[in-house]
């Protein structure tokens, strides 16, 4: 079957940085997403990754390794308004996407 | 404001209730879905619409019925809904499907719950 892990929730202090790991099996590759949905909001896409590497934007990256099926998405200069729970999401060989639960990101002052 | 609305925000009824959802993009794209999120559980896709043409439908019960009369409108019409059914239901759009890097934006949902 196929199956995206990202851990449940995470806590971190306002102005460091956070890390959130996702790893996938799934059937094919197209792709790798990362959605931030904040409470009783839309999910809005943060990034996409397809090739091995990091991707950087702004305070936010994301990192792919195709080979050992893990993904993660890299905040830095934590703000409240980071607080959000974070999707990943691949895209399999029929382009659809496969979706892990989110991990909810609780940041401290 | 993603470019997706969805109607409406909020959804009560009983289990012998037909209500429908209502979801419009106005972003040009030719692709829509309907998720369900249930709380800590993936997005369970329950319908594609490529072209006013219905492309996937993942065994979704026939109490959930889908209708896309153009590619800027989709709905969602429900009939004698289950209390498992509570929910919150997303609508999407892309520009279309089957292609890799094919960006999904969201409406905000409608949170459903079934007496």
């Amino acid at each position: 079957g196929q199956n995206i892990d990202q851990p449940t929730e995470m806590t971190a202090t306002e102005g460091a940085i956070v890390q959130i790991n996702c790893t996938y099996q799934t059937s094919g590759f197209n792709g790798l997403f990362w959605y931030q949905q904040h409470a009783g909001e839309a999910p809005t896409f943060l990034s996409y990754n397809v090739l091995d590497g990091l991707e950087e934007k702004g305070r936010f990256s994301s990192f792919l390794s195709r080979s050992k099926g893990y993904s993660y998405l890299l905040l830095k200069e934590l703000q409240m308004k980071d607080s959000a729970s974070y999707l990943c999401a691949v895209m399999d060989s029929n382009y659809q996407l496969i979706w892990g639960a989110g991990t909810k990101l609780i940041i401290k002052p | 404001e993603t470019g997706v609305t969805q109607t409406p925000r909020h959804l009560v009824m009983g289990m012998t209730n037909k209500k429908s959802l209502k979801c419009e993009q106005h972003l040009g794209h030719n692709a829509m879905y309907w998720y369900k999120q249930s709380a800590k559980k993936p997005l369970e896709l329950m319908f594609v619409y490529n072209f006013k043409e219905q492309t996937e439908n993942n065994s979704v019960p026939s109490r959930f019925s889908p209708e896309c009369p153009n590619s800027s409108h989709l709905f969602l019409h429900l009939h004698t809904l289950q209390p498992e059914d509570s929910a919150l239901y997303l609508c999407a759009s892309s520009q279309g499907t089957g292609t890799g890097g094919n960006i999904q934006y969201f409406g905000a949902g409608t949170r459903l719950s079934v007496l």
